[in-house]
């Protein structure tokens, strides 16, 4: 079945310890970005990547990584969360880019304390 | 930043009613997408609409595009209760790889 999965689907954790939310999709998408929903806010997109080792800022990068290592996986880091970053995230894919159809993830509830 | 802005907030209608959403934007646009999310899931896409059509149809979904007014409508015909979701307008921007959501309209249909 085609799909984008992430892990893990909720997390609680603390300020400052670092954290991964992984990513994957197996499709052979070339496009994988990383969007955070915060109620009144809609989706703002953190991160893009437009095929394997090409990673650009979205709108909201700061206190986030990401990495391409892989055409498939494009994890998301957070080296020392803070509770603003308290929010849903979702991960999507699509085959070459925002012209085509994005496929999202099911999401990430992520508490800070 | 906020590119396409959803109007209304909220809807609640009848289940066989037609609902009707709109999306408006800043700047121009090179192709404009429709996304429907249930209550905490991921998005689902709709129906892309380019700049430079006017109309789009797919299945009970009808969307139009006024670059002019720089606006777009979502109608969903015969509304069923399993349409009740959020419904998301996205702007893909020229000279740029990122997509710009609004920030929604979420559709309530009464049985």
């Amino acid at each position: 079945e085609a799909q984008v999965t992430q892990n893990p689907r909720y997390l609680i954790t603390v300020t400052g310890k670092k954290l991964t939310v992984t990513c994957s999709q197996n499709m052979n998408h070339e496009y994988m970005s990383w969007y955070r929903q915060d109620p009144g806010l809609g989706l703002r997109q953190i991160y893009y990547s437009m095929n394997v080792e090409v990673t650009d800022k979205g709108d909201v990068p700061e206190g986030y990584k990401v990495s391409r290592k892989e055409k498939r996986n494009f994890p998301l880091i957070l080296e020392s969360p803070s509770p603003n970053q308290t929010s849903l995230y979702f991960c999507a894919s699509s085959l070459r880019g925002i012209s085509y159809e994005q496929y999202f993830g099911p999401g990430t509830r992520l508490t800070v304390t | 930043s906020q590119q396409g802005e959803e109007d209304p907030q909220a809807l609640s209608i009848q289940e066989g009613e037609n609902a009707t959403m709109n999306c408006s934007y800043k700047t121009s646009i090179n192709n404009l997408q429709w996304y429907r999310q249930n209550s905490g899931r991921g998005l689902v896409h709709l129906i892309l609409i380019r700049s430079n059509e006017r109309e789009k149809h797919s299945g009970r979904l009808r969307v139009t595009l006024d670059t002019s007014k720089k606006s777009s409508s979502l109608l969903i015909t015969a509304s069923r209760a399993a349409d009740t979701a959020s419904y998301f307008c996205a702007t893909e921007n020229f000279g740029n790889e990122k997509l710009t959501f609004g920030t929604g309209t979420r559709l309530t249909i009464i049985p």
